[in-house]
């Protein structure tokens, strides 16, 4: 089935650094993906629709400046996290849709993001 | 968007039948129904999609009133590895594009032995 890998699972940083997290479709590709965030015991919550060859599109409240989201190919869109606080720590989820005519998302394993 | 609304949580006990129900009273006609489950820190999985009636697959059945409304996913025989959180989404399937699927609050499954 599909699979979407994301890397790293976990990372540590320190206030005022910056966090890139790569989400790849292994066995399709992926015009669209979307970056969720999760804080604990909270659903998610959609921060941005990644899109190959052009900008990302934000949802409201969420600084595009501090979370850049790249989508150079097909199958790679990352999320960096820019001057990283203690409030920007959470799990950050990534999905894609692996085929068209079903809306349903394949979601990766989750990065867990921890600024000290 | 139709806005899904859930238990909060529910429990139960090894071996019976789970009926999660969700709401959706403004679903769109294009609208389908998805159900994804969610472990402790891992991404949500895929369990179940559907338009109208019954749909079954090996891991579960929902059910989906003609008015489309509502709809219950059932679990057959739950296990202690069915303890999780379970999201109901309704967005667009076409093929000129979809719909954001929005997730709601989820229900949070604890099933003992």
């Amino acid at each position: 089935g599909a699979v979407v890998s994301q890397h790293p699972s976990r990372v540590i940083c320190k206030s005022g650094t910056s966090v890139k997290i790569e989400c790849r479709s292994l066995d399709f590709q992926a015009t669209t993906m979307f970056w969720y965030r999760q804080f604990p015991k909270q659903s998610l919550m959609l921060m941005a629709t990644s899109n190959e060859g052009s900008k990302a599109t934000y949802e409201q409240g969420v600084e595009k400046d501090k979370f850049l989201i790249n989508h150079a190919s097909l199958t790679l869109s990352t999320l960096t996290v820019t001057s990283a606080h203690p409030e920007d720590s959470s799990f950050y989820i990534c999905s894609a849709r692996p085929g068209s005519g079903a809306n349903v998302l394949t979601f990766g394993a989750g990065s867990r993001l921890t600024v000290l | 968007l139709a806005k899904t609304t859930q238990p909060i949580s529910m429990d139960s006990y090894e071996g019976q039948e789970v009926n999660i129900t969700c709401s959706h009273n403004n679903i769109a006609t294009n609208d389908y129904i998805t159900w994804y489950q969610q472990f402790p820190s891992q991404g949500p999985r895929f369990i179940i999609q559907g338009y109208k009636t019954k749909v079954t697959n090996e891991v579960a059945s929902l059910f989906i009133p003609a008015d489309r409304k509502s709809s219950t996913l059932s679990l057959p025989r739950v296990s202690l590895s069915d303890t999780a959180v379970y999201y109901c989404l309704v967005g667009e399937r076409g093929n000129s594009g979809y719909s954001t699927l929005t997730f709601g609050k989820g229900t949070m499954l604890l099933v003992s032995p």
